[in-house]
């Protein structure tokens, strides 16, 4: 089975800080997807990624950046948190033309 | 531009059948998506559709019709342990493979 495995599964930042959301998949994926998930607006898309180096921006971008440098690692960068970036946040891959396989989270708090 | 439409709750008791609606408009449809999602963990993939039908998966059935952008999940025999979040999510080409998510539908299953 796939595995999607982001490495924390609660953080507290305080707001300023920038905060570093890692995630690793270990089936060679192609397709590597960032979302947040906030109660009563669903799934959002913050960025995704085809490849190494490539990246497009999904539906909320704003105050976030990512970074494929490797394959198998999609990390989200908050620049400077804030504390309407609270939120769970959902790390998923794919092959081309499939569906998701989902990380179990990371619910961050910034305070 | 993307619309995805679900309710937002349901309730059903035990053994009941229950049919959770999705209606969506896309720019370019390239599939249909349900997701499992029990309270604070990730979502899980259930059915996918991309031609007009029936996917049937033992208690869990999938329909889809194209041309009305509709589709539902149909839940029979439905036990406490089916009480979750079903998410529906509709691949359109625009966005690349990204999915576009609707906000979920909350489904309480009570004895």
């Amino acid at each position: 089975d796939v595995k999607v495995t982001q490495s924390s599964r609660y953080l507290v930042k305080r707001t300023g800080e920038k905060v570093f959301l890692e995630c690793v998949q270990d089936m060679d994926h192609e397709n590597m997807f960032w979302y947040r998930q906030d109660p009563g607006l669903g799934l959002r898309l913050i960025y995704f990624s085809y490849d190494v180096k490539m990246k497009e921006k999904g539906d909320i971008p704003e105050g976030y950046s990512v970074s494929r440098e490797k394959k198998e690692r999609f990390s989200l960068i908050l620049e400077s948190a804030s504390t309407n970036q609270t939120s769970m946040y959902l790390c998923a891959s794919s092959e081309q033309g499939y569906g998701y396989t989902f990380g179990s989270g990371t619910r961050l708090t910034v305070v | 531009g993307q619309n995805i439409d679900q309710p937002t709750e349901m309730t059903a008791t035990e053994g009941a059948i229950v049919q959770i609606n999705c209606t969506y408009q896309t720019s370019g449809f390239n599939g249909l998506f349900w997701y499992q999602q029990h309270a604070g963990e990730a979502p899980t993939f259930l059915s996918y559709n991309v031609l007009d039908g029936l996917e049937e998966k033992g208690r869990f059935s999938s329909f889809l019709s194209r041309s009305k952008g509709y589709s539902y999940l149909l839940l029979k025999e439905l036990q406490m342990k089916d009480s979750a979040s079903y998410l529906c999510a509709v691949r359109d080409d625009q966005a690349g493979t990204a999915l576009i998510f609707g906000k979920g539908t909350t489904l309480s299953v009570s004895s």
